[in-house]
């Protein structure tokens, strides 16, 4: 149980070019998902957390307008990576919990590469 | 923002050793929740811890939060080479978020 997926794996596209990535938690319904970066070997770094049917709360230095949350309903929140430049190449993953404070299952991630 | 350490960053042990990775937040914490992810993988969770003070142990995993809820350790009794992979802590925020720590990446030599 409690298996999140997320879509796409992998994003290849040109600069300029906006991508929509897509959570969803398909077992259980989640109260709350969490948007993270993660660079090469690196920690996982919250960029916002998205709570279904309110607006997301971004981390100190997320900028907004560049990484729309929509958390439509209990099982799915989206993050679009607006007009994707070169520096927005990453590895983005999300979680979702069932209740607060609870254990985060995890997504499987997605490679984001923007040429 | 809050910032959640990890030491050591790198730790290599042969089979049979032990092995401790502490965690430490500039802030007081809510909770804390540890996770380990393998290379290639996503973190997956280990437990989660309340009260100050806490100790819960998972068979060779024995995991400890501080009096002042500000430090956290997790420590493995004699590695397996299962054991290999990156442990994270993430500290509970005031709100409903977590801050991972930096991660301990462990290699087990056979």
């Amino acid at each position: 149980g409690a298996v999140v997926s997320q879509h796409p794996s992998w994003v290849i596209c040109k600069s300029g070019t906006s991508v929509k990535i897509e959570c969803r938690s398909l077992d259980f319904q989640a109260t709350t998902m969490f948007w993270y970066r993660q660079f090469p070997k690196q920690s996982l770094m919250l960029m916002a957390t998205s709570n279904e049917g309110s607006k997301a709360t971004y981390e100190q230095g997320v900028e907004k307008d560049k990484f729309l949350i929509n958390h439509a309903s209990l099982t799915l929140s989206t993050l679009t990576v607006t007009s994707a430049h070169p520096e927005d190449s990453s590895f983005y993953i999300c979680s979702a919990i069932m209740a607060a404070p609870g254990p985060q299952h995890f997504g499987d991630g997605t490679r984001l590469s923007i040429l | 923002g809050q910032q959640v350490m990890q030491i050591p960053q790198y730790q290599h042990v042969q089979e049979g050793e032990d092995f401790t990775t502490y965690c430490n937040s500039s802030t007081t914490l809510s909770n804390i929740q540890w996770y380990k992810q393998r290379p290639g993988g996503h973190p997956v969770f280990l437990i989660q811890l309340v009260k100050s003070g806490e100790v819960k142990k998972q068979k060779r995993l024995t995991f400890q939060f501080g009096e002042a809820k500000k430090n956290s350790s997790l420590h493995i009794t004699a590695t397996q080479t299962t054991d290999v992979g990156t442990y994270f802590c993430a500290g509970g925020g005031t709100g409903n978020q977590f801050y991972f720590g930096t991660g301990t990446s462990l290699t087990v030599i056979p």
